[in-house]
């Protein structure tokens, strides 16, 4: 079974513009996260969605969104790009059959805002 | 809220040497507890996980169990190798579907 995939892998953008990344979670998967990963922050929690709601939100500003699609695939964007939003972002995915199941995480978009 | 604390780094080991990386935990009802493991550049792989209390998660010759009159999960490994050179979370999940991780510990492995 394929794992997680997110696109890009690698991304550059200015201050000032709007990014998208796109992940597809494991055949099978109904609910998909999304983490932020920094040096000085650590793993930090975006948002969660299930069958496409949104069923739980992290402290982040809203600038960054995210939706989820009919076949599982969700997106998250982040509007007018600050430096401090330089990060790896990392998608999980899990069957979410209850509150509590592994969730199995993708490789990755690095973010460069310039 | 939920919480989880973990030995800082970095821990610099030779190899064959025990490993024991301490993961303390504070939540509200009854959490699952994951160990993850990130290598240079990539993403997070989860490396074992326990659900219940006295639960022995255990991969790849690491070993954790779920200690809850102790609130810990910690993390264990009799024999390491170059190959286990990593950073490793410690994790949680209770009722909310998000993941709470540690601050991350480095390892590195010296041949």
């Amino acid at each position: 079974k394929a794992g997680v995939t997110q696109t890009p892998r690698y991304l550059i953008k200015t201050r000032g513009q709007q990014v998208t990344l796109s992940c597809s979670p494991i055949s099978g998967h109904r609910s998909v996260s999304w983490y932020q990963q920094t040096p000085g922050q650590g793993l930090q929690f975006l948002f969660e969605y299930f069958s496409e709601t949104q069923r739980n939100k992290g402290n982040f500003p809203g600038r960054f969104s995210g939706r989820q699609f009919s076949n599982s695939r969700s997106e998250m964007n982040v509007s007018t790009l600050e430096l401090g939003d330089s990060a790896l972002y990392l998608c999980a995915s899990s069957l979410a059959e209850d509150r509590v199941e592994t969730q199995y995480f993708g490789p990755g978009t690095r973010l460069l805002v310039l | 809220g939920n919480s989880v604390t973990q030995m800082e780094g970095p821990v610099t080991l030779s190899e064959e040497a025990f490993l024991t990386i301490n993961c303390t935990y504070t939540a509200t009802g009854y959490p699952s507890l994951f160990w993850y493991v990130q290598y240079p550049g990539e993403g997070l792989q989860l490396l074992l996980k326990a659900t219940k209390a006295d639960d022995k998660g255990s991969n790849k010759g690491f070993e954790a169990t779920y200690r809850k009159e102790t609130t810990s999960f910690h993390l264990e490994k009799g024999s390491v190798q170059v190959s286990d050179s990593a950073v490793y979370f410690c994790a949680l999940v209770a009722n909310d579907y998000k993941l709470s991780f540690g601050a991350g510990t480095t390892v590195t492995v010296r041949a």
